[in-house]
């Protein structure tokens, strides 16, 4: 069974700081996936990693893929209000595109 | 919006019912995905079909079940509902599992089921 941990699991800070969450395996993934999921609504999907070492951007989000395709990041620089949310990897094995979820990273940026 | 849509937004129900919620996937895409999101457990995968036929299976109970049909639109079927069966329920879809992009999967906005 593939297990996806993230962390940290609860983050507040300040408009402006910049913060880094991890998704880290002992498992390989074909590719990982970042979400944002806002309370009551469907996550939807930021980026999609897929070579080892990969990184893009988006915007203030810099994501990366680990060389080993088993772990990744996302940094966000000067965080603003509008970046509260919850924040989901998901990994997808090499059978099927089943996709396995971390527990997620809540995060709250507070003007 | 994502393109994917599910029916009803909220159910509420009593125990021991059975409920039936809706997906139609986006235009296009042959996988569907059902997945329940619970407080405590997180984002669970259930079962996924492609173009009509079971593909994988997560931890989905016998109580529930699903089915996609010819249009491709896919239902989950949950029956002899418990307390613990509350949950949002989330239906997502894909091009399908031959290419790397297909991994992508694109997510409908939920149905929340409460069970009382």
């Amino acid at each position: 069974t593939q297990l996806l941990e993230q962390s940290p699991q609860f983050l507040s800070i300040q408009e402006g700081e910049n913060l880094t969450v991890y998704c880290n395996s002992s498992s390989v993934f074909s590719s990982l996936q970042w979400y944002r999921q806002e309370p009551g609504e469907g996550p939807v999907l930021l980026v999609t990693v897929v070579t080892g070492g990969e990184v893009k951007k988006l915007k203030r989000l810099t994501f990366q893929f680990g060389d080993a395709r088993k772990d990744s990041s996302l940094h966000i620089t000067a965080a603003q209000p509008g970046d509260t949310g919850l924040y989901l990897c998901a990994g997808a094995g090499n059978a099927g595109n089943m996709l396995t979820f971390g527990g997620g990273t809540r995060l709250m940026v507070k003007p | 919006d994502s393109g994917v849509t599910q029916t009803p937004k909220h159910l509420i129900t009593a125990t021991g019912q059975r409920v039936t919620l809706r997906c139609s996937p986006r235009s296009g895409d042959l996988s569907v995905y059902w997945y329940q999101q619970s407080l405590d457990q997180g984002l669970q995968f259930l079962i996924q079909y492609y173009n009509g036929e079971e593909r994988a299976k997560g931890n989905i109970l016998e109580r529930f079940s699903a089915q996609q049909f010819p249009d491709l639109h896919s239902e989950l079927n949950l029956s002899s509902l418990e307390l613990g069966d509350s949950a949002l329920y989330f239906c997502a879809s894909s091009a399908g599992p031959t290419r790397i992009s297909s991994n992508e999967q694109f997510f409908g906005p939920g149905t929340r089921l409460t069970v009382l």
